[in-house]
């Protein structure tokens, strides 16, 4: 199985800031990953789709970047709605495996 | 946007069975790969099955396989998953999500739209 591993496991922003959370991947996944927002009590939201992509309607304040192993979620000028916990996820191979979680707070 | 709503979850005692299901409100759903995510309480997202868009191929986790049926009725725009043996670390909310390509299932899938989830807790 590909092991996923995001840093940090949680961090505190303020409103405003820039926050930068990384997803490192086990074996090379070219540019198959994903990146999911989850407020307490909501179903999953996609954000970034293979590696850098963003499904309509996301803001423009989220970016992805990266390829091979090495990841990054990258949000800008952090807003009150966006304290949440965040998710890197691969779809390189079966199992598909997600990260452990950056709960990002204030 | 499909919407997609996930029922069947309750509680279940071990060894039972359980059937989900995950409707579509449209018809748009027979052209996407389908997928199951499960969350433990309070815990991480953990992938649990992937159904090709024609219902032919199937990809389970291995924490399931050998237990697992995922199906599909286009007919009645609905996604199923049967878990059998049920066990206490099944005990999660199982979300269905929609890919985010229609077609193939292949190594540029997301989970783009999904359910609300529905909690399954297994206990005697």
């Amino acid at each position: 199985d590909i092991q996923m591993t995001q840093s940090p496991s949680s961090l505190s922003a303020s409103v405003g800031d820039r926050v930068t959370i990384t997803c490192r991947t086990s074996l090379n996944i070219a540019t198959s990953l994903n990146w999911y927002q989850q407020k307490p009590g909501k179903a999953p939201k996609l954000l970034i789709y293979s590696a850098s992509n963003m499904p309509s309607g996301v803001p423009l304040r989220f970016s992805g970047s990266g390829s091979g192993t090495h990841f990054t979620l990258t949000i800008n000028n952090l807003q009150p709605e966006d304290f949440a916990t965040f998710y890197c996820q691969q779809s390189f191979a079966f199992p598909r495996t997600f990260g452990q979680g950056t709960k990002v707070d204030i | 946007q499909v919407q997609l709503v996930e029922s069947g979850g309750g509680v279940v005692q071990p060894g039972r069975s359980l059937r989900l299901s995950c409707a579509a409100s449209e018809s748009t759903f027979r052209n996407y790969a389908m997928h199951w995510v499960r969350q433990p309480p309070g815990r991480g997202l953990e992938w649990v099955a992937t159904i090709s868009y024609d219902g032919r191929k199937t990809h389970s986790a291995d924490s399931v396989t050998g237990r697992l049926n995922v199906l599909r009725d286009h007919a009645k725009n609905t996604l199923f998953l049967q878990l059998n043996s049920l066990r206490p670390d099944d005990t999660a909310i199982y979300y269905c999500a929609q890919n985010v390509w229609f077609g193939e299932v292949g190594n540029e899938d997301a989970f783009d739209n999904w359910g609300q989830g529905t909690l399954v807790t297994v206990s005697s």
